[in-house]
């Protein structure tokens, strides 16, 4: 399979736990973005990857949240004494070059996190 | 600031219909424009883009073309299939760089036999 994985693809945490959530890019792809996506909406970004330089953690809605890419390839985001605004579904896109206006990001099929 | 605004759902129609999906968007300067399918089960896919305004952006007989002077990226397909029921997202990628994406809320699509 040469796309975009990520794991589990549920999780269900209660209010208090950490959680870790994993993505596997596309081998190569230099870029990698994570996406918050909440029930009825639009993905919203989280923070941007080139190899394993986080440059990028506007998005992150609070210091609760932290991602680490540490070889350039696998990332990692966990979320640290969950809440219930923290349910979403959270997706990772990985695209071939650094950020440019017009290269195609691809998807994972993203983790579905509930806590309860 | 970035933002997307579009149609909102849920749509219905019958096989073969006309499907138009309103896109129209905010953002300073020149953005690229998107739009992603998601299938039942299955993560966001890139349909069509334009780069640039009066682009036009077509794949699988569907097309959306970039309005400058109106902001708009409206999907369109003129004869629709029961495989073409998913959830769609207009989106846009600031110009700062970033090539972050700014999506609209999606628009489910159902096709009726």
């Amino acid at each position: 399979g040469a796309g975009v994985s990520q794991s589990p693809r549920y999780k269900v945490a209660k209010r208090g736990q950490d959680v870790a959530l994993r993505c596997d890019p596309i081998s190569g792809h230099v870029s990698l973005f994570w996406y918050q996506q909440a029930l009825g909406q639009g993905p919203e970004f989280l923070t941007y990857f080139q190899n394993e330089a986080q440059l990028d953690k506007s998005g992150l809605p609070s210091d609760r949240f932290f991602a680490e890419r540490p070889e350039g390839s696998v990332s990692t985001l966990k979320i640290q004494r969950t809440q219930q605004e923290d349910s979403a579904v959270y997706l990772c896109a990985s695209s071939r070059h650094t950020r440019t206006r017009t290269d195609t990001q691809y998807f994972g099929p993203g983790t579905r996190l509930t806590v309860l | 600031g970035n933002s997307v605004t579009q149609m909102e759902g849920p749509v219905t129609l019958s096989e073969e219909a006309f499907l138009t999906i309103n896109c129209t968007y905010t953002a300073t300067g020149y953005p690229s424009l998107f739009w992603y399918v998601q299938y039942p089960g299955e993560g966001l896919q890139l349909l069509l883009k334009a780069t640039k305004a009066d682009d036009k952006g077509s794949n699988k007989g569907f097309e959306a073309t970039y309005r400058k002077e109106t902001t708009s990226f409206h999907l369109e397909k003129g004869s629709v299939q029961v495989s073409d029921s998913a959830v769609y997202f207009c989106a846009l990628s600031d110009q700062t760089g970033a090539n972050n994406l700014f999506f609209g809320t999606g628009t489910r699509l159902t096709v009726i036999p």
